[in-house]
């Protein structure tokens, strides 16, 4: 079965304390892998795409990158305004192209 | 930035009744997805739409549950008798090209089944 486990399920940090979100998929074909942003009552906001093993995308304060069963979510430096839901998800190589979402961890980055 | 625009932000219905969700995808997108997020719980895939038929669709996505796009603006998700169950955060989204790329998810639909 087709399957996204992130952890851990809540991170609380202190501002400008470094971390990493782990997620790791079992799924029969990967057409890629995003990492969403969510906060209380929104949509996910779309932050990176990584399709292969060894890639790395930046943006900010955050760094993903992705192994062949992993991707972690790095945080470097956060502030408090980084604090919200991320979101990992995993696209098929099925014929609608269906995506399927881990339960996310839900950060919070304190003053 | 071009955005998804979903209507209404909530609704509240009798248990049996039918409802519309209505989602404004953005306009030169031509894949369209429906997925829910019961509260507390992870985003669920519902169903994907091209070129006026369903692509792919979830266990979920009973005969309770059709999408339509009756023009070239709209795109629905229609609940045909609610459940207690049904109630849940809908979520829109659209993508120009489903191979490659994020969503471009809307706010919701907050449904609550009363």
């Amino acid at each position: 079965e087709d399957q996204v486990t992130q952890s851990p399920e809540a991170l609380r940090l202190q501002e400008g304390e470094s971390s990493s979100l782990n997620c790791s998929y079992t799924v029969s074909g990967l057409r890629g892998l995003f990492w969403y942003r969510q906060d209380p009552g929104k949509g996910p906001e779309f932050l990176f795409t990584l399709y292969s093993a060894g890639e790395e995308k930046e943006k900010e304060r955050l760094k993903a990158t992705l192994t062949k069963k992993e991707s972690f979510l790095h945080i470097t430096a956060p502030k408090p305004e980084d604090s919200a839901t991320y979101l990992c998800a995993v696209r098929l190589n099925t014929g609608g192209f269906k995506t399927i979402f881990g339960a996310g961890t839900r950060l919070f980055v304190k003053a | 930035e071009p955005e998804v625009t979903q209507t209404p932000s909530h609704q509240v219905t009798q248990m049996g009744q039918e409802v519309i969700l209505r989602c404004v995808p953005i306009s030169n997108h031509l894949y369209f997805y429906w997925y829910r997020q019961i509260l507390g719980q992870k985003v669920e895939f519902l169903v994907s739409f091209y070129n006026n038929e369903i692509s792919e669709k979830s266990e979920i996505f009973d005969d309770q549950f059709s999408v339509e796009r009756p023009d070239g603006s709209n795109f629905t998700l229609k609940i045909r008798s609610t459940k207690l169950e049904d109630s849940a955060m809908y979520f829109c989204a659209s993508r120009d090209d489903p191979s490659s790329g994020g969503y471009t998810f809307g706010s919701g639909t907050r449904l609550t089944v009363v």
